[in-house]
């Protein structure tokens, strides 16, 4: 079955602390992946994606993610942290083909930053 | 910006009960979904919705679920007879194409089985 999976359920970082969150997911086939982010008390929303191409992708606020084709990764990396990017981080697949869009997630990691 | 709105944010019904939850996504958007996260639980897939037709549903959608588009602007899920599991959070997304685009999502409802 397909699934994801993020190794790290709750980070706790200083601000200007260097991040990453590991996604891993099981698929046999081509897929499109995201981060979600969801700030406290708001809707889920996209930090970055990756189709095809540059497996280097980066997204708003400063955050970026490697896709490795051979270890089925899509770690996301941000060099300095803040306090405002406390929230919880979603990653996500979607298998290619015969695609209706369905997402799969991983279970989430909560990112707290301390000033 | 162009959002995903979903109402109610709340509801709380009892074990039994039918509950429509509604969402308004995206004017220009073709594509829909729900998703479900028990709490401290991953987002998990209930159904994708395009040309009037589910595309794909989970597991989880069994006969108890049915979504609708009744006119132009909302897209509904129903649940006829609620059971304390479907106590979650129900997020509605929307997307321009499948899977090629992001899909938007709404600010999600919280739905309280007693």
């Amino acid at each position: 079955a397909q699934s994801v999976s993020q190794h790290n359920h709750h980070v706790i970082l200083s601000e200007a602390a260097s991040l990453e969150l590991g996604c891993n997911y099981s698929y046999g086939g081509t897929v499109n992946l995201f981060w979600y982010v969801q700030y406290p008390g708001q809707h889920l929303q996209l930090l970055l994606k990756y189709f095809s191409g540059d497996p280097l992708v980066k997204g708003i606020k400063g955050f970026e993610a490697e896709f490795i084709k051979s270890k089925f990764s899509f770690n996301l990396r941000k060099p300095s942290v803040q306090w405002s990017d406390t929230a919880e981080y979603f990653c996500a697949v979607t298998p290619r083909p015969g695609n209706t869009g369905k997402l799969i997630f991983g279970q989430g990691t909560t990112l707290q930053v301390k000033p | 910006e162009p959002e995903v709105t979903q109402t109610p944010s709340h509801q709380v019904t009892q074990m039994g009960q039918e509950v429509i939850l509604r969402c308004v996504p995206i004017s220009n958007h073709l594509y829909f979904y729900w998703y479900r996260q028990i709490l401290g639980q991953k987002v998990e897939f209930l159904v994708s919705f395009y040309n009037n037709e589910i595309s794909e549903k989970s597991e989880i959608f069994d006969d108890q679920f049915s979504v609708e588009r009744p006119d132009g602007s909302n897209f509904t899920l129903k649940i006829r007879s609620t059971k304390l599991e479907d106590s979650a959070m129900y997020f509605c997304a929307s997307s321009e194409i499948s899977g090629a685009t992001e899909a938007f999502f709404g600010q999600g409802t919280r739905l309280t089985v007693v």
